[in-house]
């Protein structure tokens, strides 16, 4: 069963520093790699998708890399925002559609 | 740009009573996919279709059923309503099945049962 664990669960930085999110799979069999952010009682916004071919996806100051044989992904976040507040999902999508979330890194960046 | 479409965007209900949810995709996407968040958890697939049929179930219990219309919006019927079902319930689309296109959430539905 595919299990998808997400470290650290919560983060606080101040703004302008780099940070790093990291995601982990139990099944590298997947189809592609998707992350999320939400905001509180929010829908989820996607972010970046990698599929499986592919090493790592960039957007704007994101970027998300993908290491299938190993089961991990990063989100690179450059220069943190206030804005960038947020949960940040990531979801896995094994040979059918569906998706399979990780449990969430709660991001607060402190002006 | 067009986005998920649900309504309504607050339901409360009583125990043991039916609800009925509704999801209107991004135009030309023709899956759609139906999530379950309870508090504080990550969402659970439920259910999804492909060209207005089932293409994948997950854990959706036996009381929730759902359909995709012609027009590729899609309901999620719930009846006899439990407490545990108080959630936020979302939708997704994407264009086509296994075409690694991202599936695109609405705002959700949020469900609170008295």
């Amino acid at each position: 069963k595919q299990e998808v664990t997400q470290i650290p669960a919560a983060l606080s930085v101040p703004e302008g520093e780099n940070l790093v999110l990291n995601c982990s799979f139990t099944d590298s069999a997947i189809y592609n790699l998707q992350w999320f952010r939400q905001d509180p009682g929010k829908g989820l916004t996607s972010l970046l998708l990698i599929q499986s071919s592919q090493r790592e996806q960039t957007s704007g100051r994101l970027n998300a890399s993908l290491d299938k044989s190993s089961g991990r992904s990063t989100l690179y976040i450059a220069a943190s925002q206030p804005g960038d507040s947020a949960t940040y999902l990531c979801a896995v999508s094994p040979v059918t559609d569906k998706l399979i979330f990780g449990t969430g890194t709660r991001l607060q960046v402190f002006p | 740009a067009a986005g998920v479409i649900q309504s309504p965007r607050h339901l409360i209900k009583e125990k043991r009573e039916t609800a009925t949810l509704k999801c209107y995709p991004i135009p030309r996407h023709d899956t759609v996919y139906w999530y379950q968040q309870g508090p504080g958890q990550d969402p659970q697939f439920l259910i999804s279709f492909y060209e207005k049929m089932q293409s994948d179930k997950g854990s959706i219990p036996d009381r929730f059923s759902a359909q995709q219309f012609s027009d590729y919006h899609s309901e999620l019927n719930m009846s006899s309503l439990e407490l545990g079902d108080s959630a936020l319930y979302f939708c997704a689309s994407s264009s086509g099945r296994n075409s690694n296109q991202p599936q695109h959430f609405g705002d959700g539905t949020r469900l609170s049962i008295l």
